[in-house]
C-alpha cells in the first residue's frame, strides 16, 4: 500500500505569495490532516478534513486554508505568505472511522519564504 | 499554552543502554498516547501508541508505561542502538473531541557507538 505522499517536496517563495501544497493520502483513508512543524513551535496542527467537510481547526490565521476533494487528496493553501511561514507542513493520514486514530505522516513539504 | 509536557530536549546514551524520556499532560479528556519517531528529512513515523486502560505496552525493545492518575506516560527504548538515534515525540489526542493530535517539543535522541 502506497504511503502518504505530499508534493512538493520543496518550495521557496518570497513575502506576499501565496502557495498551495497537495497531499495524496493512503488509499481507503479519508481523514487527512495538516500541521506546521518549526523549531520553536514544534508541531502544530492546523485542520483536518473528512469527506470533504473541515472537521476542526487549529489556532493559525485565516491566511491558512484547505481543501479536500471527493478523492480525499486535500490541499492547503498559504496566502500572503510571511517570513515566519517558513516551516515543514506535515500532511496526517487517518482511517476511515472515529476510533481508528493511527496517524500516518508523508514526508512534508518544505517551505521557504524569503 | 502547551498541554503536553516532553523530556529531556535531548539524550545521549550509549550503545546497548536505555533510552527514557517522559511526557505529561493536562487534559484528562485524552485518551490516545501515540509516539513518533522522525529522522532527518523524513515525516514523523509512528512507534507505539498507547490507550488509558492499561499501564503498560511493549512492542520489541520499545516500551510505554502509562501512569493515569499522575497524566504522566514514558517511552522506554531498550538496548538502545545507533540507528535509534532520532527526534522522538510524544503525543495526545482526544478521540472523542476534535481527534488532533497535540504534540510534545521533541526529544532528540543521540546513541552513541
Amino acid at each position: 500500500k502506497a504511503g502518504v505522499t505530499q508534493t512538493p517536496r520543496y518550495l521557496i517563495k518570497t513575502r506576499g505569495q501565496q502557495v498551495t501544497l497537495s497531499c495524496s493520502p493512503i488509499s481507503g483513508h479519508r481523514s487527512v490532516s495538516w500541521y506546521q512543524q518549526t523549531p520553536g513551535q514544534g508541531l502544530q496542527f492546523l485542520f483536518e478534513y473528512f469527506s470533504e467537510t473541515q472537521r476542526n481547526k487549529g489556532n493559525f490565521p485565516g491566511r491558512f486554508s484547505g481543501r479536500q476533494f471527493s478523492n480525499s487528496r486535500s490541499e492547503m493553501n498559504v496566502s500572503t505568505l510571511e517570513l515566519g511561514d517558513s516551516a515543514l507542513y506535515l500532511c496526517a493520514s487517518t482511517g476511515d472511522h472515529r476510533g481508528n486514530t493511527e496517524a500516518f505522516f508523508g514526508q512534508g513539504t518544505r517551505l521557504t519564504v524569503v | 499554552q502547551q498541554q503536553v509536557k516532553q523530556s529531556p530536549q535531548s539524550l545521549i546514551v550509549q550503545k546497548g543502554g536505555i533510552s527514557i524520556i517522559n511526557c505529561a499532560y493536562e487534559n484528562t479528556a485524552f485518551d490516545y498516547f501515540p509516539w513518533y519517531q522522525q529522522f532527518p528529512g523524513k515525516g514523523p513515523a509512528l512507534l507505539i501508541a498507547i490507550r488509558p486502560d492499561v499501564s503498560e505496552k511493549k512492542e520489541g525493545r520499545f516500551t510505554i508505561s502509562f501512569n493515569k492518575s499522575a497524566k504522566q506516560f514514558s517511552l522506554h527504548i531498550m538496548d538502545s542502538q545507533p540507528g535509534d538515534s532520532a527526534t522522538y515525540f510524544c503525543a495526545a489526542m482526544d478521540q472523542g473531541g476534535s481527534e488532533k493530535l497535540v504534540f510534545g517539543k521533541g526529544t532528540k535522541l543521540t546513541v552513541n557507538p
